[in-house]
């Protein structure tokens, strides 16, 4: 079974700074990717997703991610946070022909102070 | 509503007593999921649901946990003889089809708590 980890549980930001949250999944077949994210007080709600095609995707809100295949990462970055990204983002896969069943990380907690 | 929505929002209740979540799905959506969450953990999948198909209830923790789906529409989790330790918020989520490349859509979940 895959496992997604995150390694940034919490990240504390001040406002203009650079983001990089780390994705790491074990699974050696085709995966889809995705970031979510919960502000405070919200639903969970998508971020970006990769599933096929440029491995550089983009999102709402200037956030980008990156699929490395040969380190098996996708990681989440912004040139620039601000005080309304804090939020608690969370990494998940489903991996093509496999099980509909997305495994999720644990998540990270941003905070960015203005 | 266009969103997936759940009730209650909150719950509180006693060990040992039963209790059941509702989620609605956004319409049109074939696949349902349910998920529990622990404070400061991931999402734990418990059960999942794709049209008229059997479910899948791998993820389900023991026998006290059970759902229901009818047809593509309503669903129900249930809890019997709840116990401390099934404090958590449960969120349900529904996509599109049963693709793995589609996006979940959340609702705003049903907060647990068990005294």
């Amino acid at each position: 079974a895959q496992s997604v980890s995150q390694h940034n549980h919490h990240v504390i930001l001040s406002e203009a700074a650079s983001l990089e949250l780390g994705c790491n999944y074990s699974y050696g077949g085709t995966v889809n990717l995705f970031w979510y994210v919960q502000y405070p007080g919200q639903h969970l709600q998508l971020l970006l997703k990769y599933f096929s095609g440029d491995p550089l995707v983009k999102g709402i809100k200037g956030f980008e991610a990156e699929f490395i295949k040969s380190k098996f990462s996708f990681n989440l970055r912004k040139p620039s946070v601000q005080w309304s990204d804090t939020a608690e983002y969370f990494c998940a896969v489903t991996t093509s022909g496999g099980s509909y069943i997305p495994t999720f990380g644990r998540g990270t907690s941003l905070i960015v102070h203005p | 509503g266009a969103g997936v929505s759940q009730s209650p929002s909150n719950k509180v209740t006693e060990k040992g007593k039963d209790v059941e979540l509702r989620c609605d799905p956004i319409s049109g959506h074939t696949a349902l999921y349910w998920y529990r969450q622990r404070l400061g953990q991931g999402l734990e999948f418990l059960i999942y649901f794709q049209g008229n198909s059997a479910p899948d209830k791998s993820g389900l923790p023991s026998d006290r946990f059970s759902a229901e789906r009818t047809g593509e529409s309503v669903s129900t989790l249930t809890i019997q003889r709840t116990q401390q330790e099934d404090s958590a918020v449960y969120l349900c989520a529904s996509t599109l089809s049963g693709r793995t490349y589609n996006e979940q859509f959340f609702g705003p979940g049903t907060r647990l708590t068990v005294l």
